[in-house]
């Protein structure tokens, strides 16, 4: 199995902050998927990114791929309150499957 | 209209009985899919389904049977519910090669084993 790391597992931070999450594996994805999950919900697609250094913004969220396509990252400027949730990272495993990480708890004070 | 919905959004049970969630998609999608989202919050499939052929079935125990009578409506049943079923149950659906589009997800149902 191919695991995805993420860091940190937790996150605590006030309004207005900064803040960047992680997602590394040791082997080469084609493509990556971040997605958030508000409590009582289900997750939600975010933002798939598949060429090596290719970053991609929504809103204040910006997504970054790594060059060897091993590692993602997701920074948040200026965190509000709405940004409070699961932070999941995830890669195909096979035509008919999707892997997830086990996530970054953020929770944004206000 | 709600893409991926399932019901029951809640289900509390106690040991031993039979219990059964529904899960229904209006996106036109082909594959369907069961998670288990445990305690810890970690997401793992249990089956997956594309136009109502079984595809994936991880190590589940064999008290989970998945039906899917057509390809907008993946359902799964359970029998002599055990403490350890107690999680947050998902469906989803997807195109096909769902790493290039992602999944769409219900809104879960928190079974609870009493």
């Amino acid at each position: 199995t191919q695991l995805l790391e993420q860091s940190p597992q937790f996150l605590s931070i006030q309004e207005g902050e900064n803040l960047t999450v992680y997602c590394n594996s040791s082997s080469v994805f084609s493509s990556l998927q971040w997605y958030r999950q508000e409590p009582g919900e289900g997750p939600v697609l975010l933002v798939t990114v598949v060429t090596g250094g290719e970053v991609k913004k929504l809103k204040r969220l910006t997504f970054q791929f790594g060059d060897a396509r091993k590692d993602s990252s997701l920074h948040i400027t200026a965190a509000q309150t709405g940004d409070t949730g699961l932070y999941l990272c995830a890669r195909g495993a096979g035509s008919y499957q999707l892997t997830f990480g086990k996530g970054t708890k953020l929770s944004v004070i206000p | 209209d709600t893409a991926v919905s399932q019901t029951p959004k809640y289900l509390v049970t106690q040991m031993g009985n039979d219990k059964s969630i529904k899960c229904e998609q209006n996106l036109g999608h082909d594959t369907m899919y069961w998670y288990k989202q445990d305690s810890k919050k970690f997401l793992k499939i249990m089956f997956s389904y594309n136009n109502k052929e079984l595809i994936i079935n991880e190590t589940v125990p064999n008290r989970f049977s998945p039906k899917s009578p057509d390809k907008a409506h993946l359902n799964l049943h359970i029998n002599s519910l055990e403490l350890g079923d107690s999680a947050v149950y998902f469906c989803a659906s997807s195109q096909e090669n769902p790493g290039a589009y992602g999944y769409t997800f219900g809104s879960g149902t928190r079974l609870t084993v009493v």
